[in-house]
């Protein structure tokens, strides 16, 4: 079956412009990640959502980060007035609830320059 | 909140011997205890994991134990091969929400 997928999968823009990250989760799963990756380092938690409900925002690294979930599907998080230091790898994730195992998907590589 | 602290960040073994990466975690409520592997340019892939009611699991050649009094876990691969060269992070997780630690890069040497 289908995986989890993201759009896009790279992403250039300038400093101080907003973007939109998306993600599509297996079909039926309720919860769903964001993490970020920067070069050569470990996934760090952005946020998680079990239905379209978000119970811990705490990873959101400023007020220029905010993400949706429509139901228990798709998911979008943007970043406003992005910074170069939001240049970084955002991972979405996957699963079917109440811990167990993360599918990812393969990310989105955003450049800001 | 949870905190997870993986060691070591690099580790380099001859290939056919054996790969130990061990993790504490801080919540003691923390009941699921995955392990991702992430060769380079991909996403993480499960290769293992662990509930907090079991001590020990084993799959093939890798392993995983777990210390929830002392709130450690270890991950064991053994006759190392060239394709276990990769990132590999451990994680704890309360109901949903699962923190990573910072990851090892393990090196099969030939």
């Amino acid at each position: 079956g289908a995986g989890v997928s993201q759009s896009p999968s790279n992403k250039v823009t300038e400093k101080g412009k907003d973007v939109e990250l998306r993600c599509d989760p297996i079909s039926g799963h309720t919860a769903l990640y964001w993490y970020r990756q920067r070069l050569g380092q470990g996934l760090e938690f952005l946020i998680y959502f079990q239905g379209n409900s978000a119970p811990d925002k705490s990873g959101l690294p400023s007020d220029r980060f905010s993400a949706e979930r429509t139901g228990e599907s798709v998911s979008t998080l943007t970043i406003q007035r992005t910074q170069q230091e939001d240049s970084a790898v955002y991972l979405c994730a996957s699963s079917p609830g109440q811990g167990g195992e993360q599918y990812f998907g393969p990310g989105t590589r955003l450049t800001v320059t | 909140g949870e905190n997870v602290e993986q060691h070591p960040s690099t580790l380099s073994v001859q290939e056919g011997d054996s790969a130990v990466i061990k993790c504490t975690y801080s919540d003691s409520a923390s009941n699921y205890f995955p392990w991702y592997k992430q060769e380079l340019g991909k996403r993480p892939q499960l290769i293992i994991d662990i509930r907090s009611n079991v001590g020990e699991k084993k799959d093939q050649r890798i392993a995983v134990t777990l210390n929830k009094t002392a709130k450690h876990f270890s991950l064991h691969i053994t006759e190392t091969q060239p394709e276990d060269s990769a990132v590999y992070f451990c994680a704890a997780s309360r109901d949903d929400k699962i923190i990573f630690g910072k990851g090892t890069r393990l090196h099969i040497l030939p």
